[in-house]
């Protein structure tokens, strides 16, 4: 299986300040035939379901804020709240689809400082 | 508009069996890939179950494999997980979620409120 890790495990931002959150796979999700990451970035605030925020490592979801963008290939990938907002508040789970079964990451905690 | 909404947890004995389903609106849902993932309390998402679009090809995670069962009914719009042999590891919120595609392989785009399975002794 793939494993996948997330650093921080938590961590609290000021209003307007950058977020940045750190996902690792144990091998590439790099799927070379058409040269796109399968992983896949979710956000979900207490009680609610998990929402779709970028797919393909750096595409962001139609009306999801631009304040939310993903980068990195192969092993490596951030997702970077630029502006912190308050609704912003929730946990972040990447996940992988490349190999079955598809793994999630541990989740960041993002609260406000 | 996409709706998933979830039906059919409760509260379970150690072995007991329970038939989740998931009823979909608001797409063709014959043409997309459907699963289910689950979190238990406190826990990470759990990926459990995927089923393609079309319905031929299935896959699990280990931990379920050969205890559940992923279909869909195309007719009536709706996902169905079955459960049997059911552990106290299996106590989870259980969401159905929409793939982007037909394909197993595609991420997914839009997730149900989740039902509650909670397994007892």
């Amino acid at each position: 299986d793939i494993v996948m890790t997330q650093s921080p495990d938590s961590l609290a931002v000021s209003l307007g300040e950058r977020a940045t959150i750190n996902c690792r796979s144990s091998q590439s999700v790099l799927y070379s035939s058409n040269n796109k990451n399968y992983l896949t970035w979710y956000q979900q605030k207490p009680g609610q379901p998990p929402k779709l925020l970028i797919y393909w490592a750096s595409t962001r979801e139609s009306g999801v804020p631009d304040r939310f963008s993903g980068s990195g290939s192969g092993t490596d990938f951030t997702l970077t709240i630029s502006s912190l907002q308050a609704e912003d508040v929730a946990v972040y789970y990447c996940q992988q689809h490349y190999n079955i079964p598809f793994t999630f990451g541990p989740g960041t905690k993002v609260d406000i400082k | 508009e996409v709706q998933l909404s979830e039906s059919g947890g409760g509260l379970l004995q150690l072995g007991g069996s329970l038939r989740l389903s998931c009823a979909a609106s608001g797409f063709t849902f014959s043409s997309y890939a459907m699963s289910w993932v689950r979190q238990a309390p406190g826990r990470r998402l759990e990926w459990v179950s995927v089923i393609c679009g079309g319905g031929d090809t299935t896959y699990y995670a280990d931990s379920v494999k050969g205890r559940f069962t992923i279909s869909r009914d195309n007719s009536k719009n709706t996902l169905y997980l079955q459960m049997s042999s059911l552990r106290a590891e299996d106590t989870a919120v259980y969401y159905c979620a929409k793939g982007q595609s037909a394909s197993c392989y595609s991420w997914d785009d839009y997730w149900g409120q989740g039902t509650l399975v909670t397994v007892s002794s």
